[in-house]
């Protein structure tokens, strides 16, 4: 069954540091591997997805991510931190198999950026 | 309107009450998804219509009744909630019920039941 960790319930970084959150998952096939950022009072929308197409995937926002298969690990950063980028962020694994919904997310991560 | 949208943005309700959330896409989708945030819990999946059929039903209580009549809307019909229930709604929507397909999500409904 595929499923998803997000190390960290709240990270906080000074404004202009490295943004780093952390996502591994576990999946029995090639999965589909998204990030999706929700700030206050929104829903949810799309910062980026893995298709399988090239490792290392850049985003909206200045953001991208690194598939590592062997780490099973699709971790997602940023150069440097913007007061702008305070927000909850998911990751999210979906891979198609049988009986599988399309989404499985993981429980979030709340950036503060501190000015 | 653009995107997915959601009515009403916020609701209290007493616990005996009947009230009904409203999701529309304009994005011409053709799968539609309720979701339960709460502060305890993570994204909880309640409900997922494809081509107007109710494909996944999370053992959700039978308080909460979904339909889904077009391929554009997306109720969620509520009554005899409890306290517990309590949680941003969220409704999303994607191009088919596929494992690769983006949400799209609408900006929620906020329940309060007292």
């Amino acid at each position: 069954a595929q499923s998803v960790t997000q190390l960290g319930s709240h990270v906080s970084v000074s404004e202009g540091a490295l943004v780093l959150l952390r996502c591994n998952y576990s999946s029995s096939v090639p999965p589909y591997l998204f990030w999706y950022v929700q700030y206050p009072n929104q829903g949810l929308q799309l910062l980026l997805k893995y298709t399988s197409a090239a490792t290392l995937v850049k985003g909206i926002n200045g953001f991208e991510a690194e598939f590592k298969k062997s780490e099973t690990s699709f971790h997602l950063t940023k150069p440097s931190a913007h007061m702008s980028d305070a927000a909850e962020y998911f990751c999210a694994v979906s891979d198609g198999t049988s009986g599988n919904t399309p989404h499985v997310f993981g429980k979030g991560t709340r950036l503060s950026v501190i000015a | 309107e653009t995107g997915v949208t959601q009515t009403p943005r916020h609701l209290v309700m007493g616990m005996t009450n009947k009230k009904s959330l409203k999701c529309e896409q304009h994005l011409g989708h053709n799968a539609m998804y309720w979701y339960k945030q709460s502060a305890k819990k993570p994204l909880e999946l309640m409900f997922v219509y494809s081509l107007e059929e109710r494909v996944e039903n999370n053992s959700v209580p039978s308080r909460f009744s979904p339909e889904c009549p077009n391929s554009s809307h997306l109720f969620l019909h509520l009554h005899t909630l409890q306290p517990e229930d309590s949680a941003l709604y969220l409704c999303a929507s994607s191009q088919e019920y596929l494992a690769g397909d983006t949400q799209y999500f609408g900006p929620g409904t906020r329940l309060t039941v007292l």
